[in-house]
């Protein structure tokens, strides 16, 4: 079965400071994956998201994300932090096991940007 | 202006009670999905309805009952049967299930158990 791995379930950056968040996956077939952002108490927005079009993928807010396949890996990255980033990140897979798609979710990474 | 409405934002319910999530859509998709966000764990799939009148357990189902009537709503109740509900309820969308698609996200329910 598809799976994703967080590391760090908090990340703590300077504004205007490099943001990494790690995400590893596992997935017997290639991957979709996706980064949702969340605010406190709402809902999950999509970042961007893999779908095999190309490796680096663009999304909003001035994030992106690498695929590499011989990493396992799909890391998201901003190069310079604002406070507005301050938010929880979520990796996921997509899983079609099933014949039906099912999100497979990473436990998220709480960013933390101070001034 | 097309998106997923919850409802209530905040929900109390005292022990031995059933209660029931509202969960509509106008983006006119097909599949819809509900999930609980407990702290540290991520979310995880309750329940998911590919079609109008169907629908299938997800990862943690007990305790738990919903109904696609409409394609536009996915109403989701926790029963007595569910041992510790107090969570972040999510209810998401799809416009059909392929792997590819991403999946929209409502703004949550809030329950807590008293």
């Amino acid at each position: 079965a598809q799976s994703v791995t967080q590391l760090g379930s908090h990340v703590s950056v300077s504004e205007g400071a490099l943001v990494l968040l790690r995400c590893n996956y596992s997935s017997s077939v290639p991957p979709y994956l996706f980064w949702y952002v969340q605010y406190p108490n709402q809902g999950l927005q999509l970042l961007l998201k893999y779908t095999s079009a190309a490796t680096l993928v663009k999304g909003i807010n001035g994030f992106e994300a690498e695929f590499k396949k011989s990493e396992t890996s799909f890391h998201l990255t901003k190069p310079s932090a604002h406070m507005s980033d301050a938010a929880e990140y979520f990796c996921a897979v997509s899983d079609m096991n099933t014949g039906f798609q099912k999100l497979v979710f990473g436990t998220g990474t709480r960013l933390l940007v101070s001034p | 202006d097309g998106g997923i409405t919850q409802s209530p934002k905040y929900l109390f319910r005292k022990e031995g009670q059933n209660v029931t999530l509202s969960c509509e859509q106008n983006l006119n998709h097909d599949a819809m999905y509900w999930y609980r966000q407990d702290p540290g764990q991520g979310l995880r799939l309750i329940y998911y309805s590919q079609i109008v009148n169907d629908f299938q357990k997800g990862d943690i189902a007990e305790g738990y009952s919903v109904s696609r009537e409409k394609k536009e709503s996915f109403p989701l109740t926790v029963t007595s049967a569910q041992k510790n509900p107090t969570a972040f309820y999510l209810c998401a969308s799809s416009p059909r299930t392929s792997g590819s698609n991403e999946q929209f996200f409502g703004p949550g329910t809030r329950l807590t158990v008293l």
